[in-house]
Parts: structure tokens; sequence; C-alpha cells
């Protein structure tokens, strides 16, 4: 059974418009939250994240959103770059120190930004 | 610049070959990690090591072996064991406290991975 979902394998945004990235997951445990970047033949990189007991993480053009009741996540990036063309995975995990790097990983979204 | 590196990028394999895969980190971090991640698929946890001379299985560790002597490198080793060991396999790592929950011990850094094919 797959915890974490990310439903849509590929978005496609056009340049300066909003781009929206959607994540599931089943297990209410999960306090922590986090998106991650990454670039084809490349490891992931770090991008945002939240902790359960907020519903809002801002940084610069990125912006997560957190559900709890609906155990939905989401990641708003305005405006879109075409450098923001990559694979963006979402993440959970826990609040416990020996739990706190076992993330688990959705499949990841294709966003890919149109010039 | 602190990072994490592994060794090597590409690498092929005889199938019945073992083969090691490297990873050091100077982030002076003292939790390791290794994930595998297949086409279209998540990354899935295969060992992971919070401490030197300790490690743990993650969900998909048959077939692999590691070690931890060093606190700078975690080498993967894939086994013949490995049934199916064709993937992109990344090495990660994070801050971590033995006791108690650390801000930021949820982050991880990533290598750039090494892509192992069997022949």
């Amino acid at each position: 059974d797959q915890q974490v979902k990310q439903n849509s394998p590929s978005l496609s945004v056009q340049e300066g418009r909003i781009s929206i990235l959607n994540c599931d997951y089943t297990n209410s445990m999960f306090d922590y939250f986090l998106w991650y970047k990454k670039y084809p033949a490349e490891g992931p990189t770090f991008l945002i994240s939240i902790s359960s007991i907020k519903d809002k993480n801002e940084d610069g053009r990125f912006t997560v959103f957190l559900n709890k009741s609906a155990k939905h996540l989401s990641l708003h990036i305005v405006p879109s770059q075409p450098g923001d063309s990559a694979v963006y995975f979402c993440a959970a995990s826990f609040k416990t120190h020996t739990n706190a790097g076992k993330s688990t990983f959705g499949d990841g979204t294709t966003l890919t930004v149109k010039p | 610049d602190g990072g994490i590196t592994q060794s090597p990028k590409y690498l092929f394999r005889k199938e019945g070959q073992n083969v090691t895969l490297s990873c050091e980190q100077n982030l002076n971090h003292d939790a390791m990690y290794w994930y595998r991640q297949d086409p279209g698929q998540g990354l899935r946890l295969i060992y992971y090591s919070q401490i030197v001379n300790d490690f743990q299985k993650g969900d998909i560790a048959e077939g692999y072996s590691v070690s931890r002597e060093k606190k700078e490198s975690f080498p993967l080793t894939v086994t013949s064991a490995q049934k199916n060991p064709t993937a992109f396999y990344l090495c990660a790592s994070s801050i971590f406290r033995l006791t108690g929950y650390l801000l930021g011990a949820n982050v991880l850094t990533f290598g750039a991975g090494s892509r192992l094919t069997v022949l």
C-alpha cells in the first residue's frame, strides 16, 4: 500500500503562471512533510517543508499548503519559470529522532514550464 | 563546499557479480541512507545508519549489504542475491541526535546518484 501518492505524473504550465503540485498521504501519523526537486541524472534537492502543526509555509515563490483532515498537501510555485522544470517529489516523515530521516516518497510529478 | 560524493556515476555489472557503490560525505552528518529509484517511481529506502558501526534495514534491504566503519562513509554492496538490481541509487545524509528530536533532522541531503545496469 503506497502511503504517499502523487496522482499526476506530469504537469505543464506556461511561464509566469501558477504551478500546483498535489500530494496525498494515508498514514495520519506522519507529522512532517517535504518537497524535493530533482533534475535528470542528479540527486534530489530539498525545496521546502511543513510541520503538521502548520497549514502553510512560504519561501519566496514556493508555498506549501497542508490540509490534515484531507491528508493532502500541495506545492504552489508562483510565478513559474522555465528553470523550475524538474521532477518534484513529495515526502512524509516523523518528528521523532529515530525516524526523522526515514522519509516515504511519492512517485514524483514532472513539471514542464513552457516559455 | 560540503556535500555527498557518490561513485561511480555509471556502473555495469554482469549477472552474478557483487558490486559496491561508494558514498562519502563531508557534512559532518551522523545519519546516512541509501535509497533506490526505479523509472517512474519514488525513492525507496534500502538501508540507513544513524551512528558509526550501526545500521538498520529499510523497506527493501534484501540482496543488499552495507557497512559504517567511519562517520564519513557508507558503502552499499549490491549482491548477486538482488533479483533486479538495475536502478538509480541515491545516497543521502542528515543531522541526527541520539536523544530527542532535532529540528532539521527530516531534511535529507542527497548525492548525485549512481546508475547501475546489469548486463
